[in-house]
C-alpha cells in the first residue's frame, strides 16, 4: 500500500529553521517525481518545491535560496529544510508522489503545520 | 508564470444534479513532450487533496465515473454527472507542463 508521512511541522520563530520529512512507503521515492506543496489557512494550494528522479530540484519564488528539497534513498525519505523563515511560510506543508500514472500527483500525505511566529 | 482561474468559486448544487467547473490557463499546457499535464484535485474538508482526473481526462483509480475531465490547450472542464453528498469540498485543477507548478484558486462546491 502506498503511503506518505509527513512529520517536523511545529510552532517556531521568524528567523528559525525547520526540517520537514515525509517518509514513503508502498513505492521507492527516488523514482518518482515527488512535490511539496503548502497551504496557508483557510487559503489555497501553492506548489514549494520538486525533485526528480534524476535528482533535479526546482523551486517556487517565494521559497528558493531558503529552502532545500532532497530525499534519502536508504530511508525512501523526502525532506524539505526551511531556513529564515517569515510569518508568510505559516502553511500545512504537504508531499506528494507520482506515483502510478507518470501524469498526475496521485499519492498525497497528510500534511504538518508549520506556524512562524515573532 | 502560467495562471490558472476557476470558475465559478462556488457551487451551489442539488443533489442528483449536475456540476460543472471551468479551469482557463494564462498560456498553453502542451508540455515539450506533447503531453498536457493538467490535473484535477478534490480537497473534502479537513482531508488533504485526492486526485480525480489527470492528464486532462484520465480517471485515477478508484474515482467514480461521474467524474469527467475535457479540454484542450488553455481551456478545460470538470463536470460531475450527478452530485452525490460525498463531493462536497473545494476542487482544484493544477498543471505541472511548466514551472512554477501552478494550481487554480479553487472552487467550493456545496448542496443547496
Amino acid at each position: 500500500e502506498v503511503q506518505l508521512v509527513e512529520s517536523g511541522g511545529g510552532s517556531i520563530q521568524i528567523g528559525e529553521s525547520l526540517r520537514l520529512s515525509c517518509a514513503a512507503s508502498g513505492f521507492t521515492v527516488s523514482d518518482k517525481y515527488m512535490i511539496w506543496v503548502r497551504q496557508a489557512p483557510g487559503k489555497g494550494l501553492e506548489w514549494v518545491s520538486v525533485i526528480y528522479g534524476g535528482g533535479i530540484t526546482l523551486y517556487a519564488d517565494s521559497v528558493r535560496g531558503r529552502f532545500t528539497i532532497s530525499r534519502d534513498n536508504s530511508k525512501n525519505t523526502l525532506f524539505l529544510e526551511m531556513n529564515r523563515l517569515r510569518a508568510e511560510d505559516t502553511a500545512v506543508y504537504l508531499c506528494a508522489g507520482s506515483v502510478e500514472t507518470r501524469g498526475g500527483f496521485d499519492y498525497w500525505g497528510q500534511g504538518t503545520l508549520v506556524t512562524v511566529s515573532s | 508564470e502560467i495562471v490558472l482561474t476557476q470558475t465559478p468559486l462556488s457551487s451551489p448544487v442539488t443533489l442528483g444534479q449536475p456540476a460543472s467547473i471551468s479551469c482557463r490557463s494564462s498560456q498553453s499546457l502542451v508540455g515539450s513532450d506533447g503531453n498536457t499535464y493538467l490535473s484535477w484535485l478534490q480537497q473534502r474538508p479537513g482531508q488533504p487533496p485526492r486526485l480525480l482526473i489527470y492528464k486532462i481526462s484520465s480517471r485515477f483509480s478508484g474515482v467514480p465515473d461521474r467524474f469527467t475531465g475535457s479540454g484542450a490547450g488553455t481551456d478545460f472542464t470538470l463536470k460531475i454527472t450527478r452530485v452525490e453528498a460525498e463531493d462536497v469540498g473545494v476542487y482544484y485543477c493544477m498543471q505541472f507542463s511548466q514551472i512554477p507548478y501552478t494550481f487554480g484558486q479553487g472552487t467550493k462546491l456545496e448542496i443547496k
